[in-house]
């Protein structure tokens, strides 16, 4: 059974340049959370999609949009590069519906940095 | 804001030994708390959690403890074993009847354990 999986594992990009990051998750799963976790920092909520749609979203700028596509995959798209945008970016896949717990599996995330 | 806290960044007990790891909170929403560990290279993973209806949990080794009126949550590890050795977070949520909603993450505790 595979767990979540992102690609690129790694990434350098220059300030102002866009990004996408891809996330599948684990199976049996439908709904996709961004997570970006700062240097020493703990994972802080980016946005959460489910049924293809944003259901809920942390305090990000617009900067930071994603997408999930039919088969619960998802994308992170972040736009015009900021230094501060350099950390570790992670998914985590869950059940959204019924009282499964509030268990979310992540994954090993996408480490980006920003020149 | 940091709604949930880990005041302690690292931690060093001897193998066999009892680890506690704390966390307090101060968003009285919260009512579902789980407990994740993080190896270095790969994503958090999640170890126990417990719902604002109980005070305790217990799964083999793992027990996690809730104070309600002191927003107060605790991560015991009896014994302890050289493999616990990683970064442990603290996370939290709103729940509500849909589950998986945003986890919000304290910036973490390294327990290290001593042979």
């Amino acid at each position: 059974d595979a767990g979540v999986t992102q690609s690129p594992t790694h990434l350098i990009k220059t300030r102002g340049q866009q990004v996408t990051l891809r996330c599948s998750p684990k199976s049996g799963h439908d709904t996709v959370s961004w997570y970006q976790q700062a240097l020493g920092q703990g994972p802080q909520f980016i946005f959460q999609y489910y049924e293809e749609e944003e259901r809920q979203r942390g305090n990000f700028p617009d900067r930071f949009s994603g997408h999930q596509f039919p088969n619960y995959s998802s994308e992170l798209n972040v736009n015009a590069l900021l230094l501060g945008d350099s950390a570790l970016y992670l998914c985590a896949s869950s059940w959204r519906v019924g009282l499964a717990g509030y268990e979310q599996y992540f994954g090993p995330g996408t480490r980006l940095t920003v020149t | 804001d940091q709604q949930v806290k880990q005041n302690s960044p690292s931690l060093s007990v001897q193998e066999g030994r009892i680890s506690i790891l704390n966390c307090d909170y101060t968003n009285s929403m919260f009512d579902y708390f789980l407990w994740y560990k993080k190896y270095p290279a790969e994503g958090p993973t999640f170890l126990i959690s417990i719902s604002s209806i109980k005070d305790k949990n217990e799964d083999g080794r793992f027990t996690v403890f809730l104070n309600k009126s002191a927003k107060h949550l605790s991560l015991h590890i009896v014994p302890s074993q050289p493999g616990d050795s990683a970064v442990y977070f603290c996370a939290a949520s709103v729940g509500s009847n849909f589950g998986n909603e945003k986890l919000t993450f304290g910036t973490g505790t390294r327990l290290t354990i001593i042979p």
